[in-house]
C-alpha cells in the first residue's frame, strides 16, 4: 500500500509565523503535490514537483513556497502565515506524470490566529 | 488553464436509488478523468477513472461516461447504499496536473 504521511494532523499558528508542512511518501513516486481544500471550493493546487529540486506553481501559489530536497519529501512553507491561510492542506503523490491516480495524505488542518 | 465545473453541489437520494454527478471541463488537451470519494474526516481516494480514448467504464455499481466532443463526463452510482454517503470530486488531468471540481456532497438516506 502506498503511504503518504503528513507530519501534523492539526496545527495552530500565529499570524506572521513561518509555517512548515511536511509530506513524506514511501513509494518512490516522481510527482508530488500540495492542495488546499476549502468548503465549496474543491481542491486547489498550490505547488507541485515532478522531480527532486524541481517545483512549479499551481493555481494559487501566492503566500506559499515549497522545497523538495529528497524524492520522498515535499514541504510546503507559509513564509508569513495569515488568517486567510486557515484551511485544510492535502499532500498527494503520483508515480508518473500521466494518467495515474493520486494518493493523498491524511491532511493537515491549519488554523492561523 | 483548465476549468472544471461540477454539479450538483449537494445530492440527496433514497437508499437503492441511482445518483448521477456531472462535470464539464474546458481544456481539450485533458486526457485523464479520475473520480475521488472523500468520507468525512478521511483522505480522498480514487473510486474510478477513465482515459480519453474510452467512452464508458464500469466497476460494479459505479460507472463513468465521457463525451470528449462536449467536454463532459459523469459518475453514475446505482443501488445506492448509506456507505456511499461522502463528498465526490471529479478531476480533469493534463500532463499529470489535475484540476478538481468543487465537489458533490452525496447523502443516501436509509
Amino acid at each position: 500500500d502506498v503511504k503518504v504521511t503528513q507530519s501534523s494532523r492539526y496545527l495552530v499558528k500565529r499570524t506572521g509565523e513561518k509555517v512548515f508542512l511536511e509530506c513524506v511518501q514511501d513509494m518512490d513516486h516522481e510527482n508530488m503535490f500540495w492542495y488546499r481544500q476549502d468548503p465549496g471550493l474543491g481542491l486547489r493546487l498550490i505547488y507541485f514537483s515532478y522531480d527532486v529540486k524541481m517545483k512549479e506553481k499551481g493555481d494559487i501559489p501566492e503566500g506559499y513556497s515549497v522545497s523538495r530536497e529528497k524524492k520522498e519529501r515535499f514541504s510546503l512553507i507559509l513564509e508569513s502565515a495569515s488568517t486567510n491561510q486557515t484551511s485544510m492542506y492535502l499532500c498527494a503523490s503520483r508515480p508518473t506524470k500521466g494518467q495515474t491516480e493520486a494518493f493523498f495524505g491524511q491532511g493537515t488542518r491549519l488554523t492561523v490566529v | 488553464g483548465e476549468n472544471v465545473e461540477q454539479h450538483p453541489s449537494t445530492l440527496s437520494v433514497q437508499e437503492g436509488d441511482s445518483a448521477v454527478i456531472k462535470c464539464t471541463y474546458s481544456d481539450s488537451a485533458s486526457n485523464y478523468f479520475p473520480w475521488y470519494k472523500q468520507e468525512l474526516g478521511k483522505r480522498p481516494q480514487l473510486i474510478i477513472d477513465i482515459r480519453s480514448n474510452v467512452g464508458e467504464k464500469k466497476d460494479q455499481r459505479i460507472a463513468v461516461t465521457l463525451n470528449k466532443t462536449a467536454k463532459h463526463f459523469s459518475l453514475h452510482i446505482t443501488e445506492t447504499q448509506p456507505e456511499d454517503s461522502a463528498v465526490y470530486f471529479c478531476a480533469a488531468d493534463n500532463a499529470g496536473k489535475s484540476t478538481f471540481g468543487d465537489g458533490t456532497t452525496l447523502t443516501v438516506k436509509p
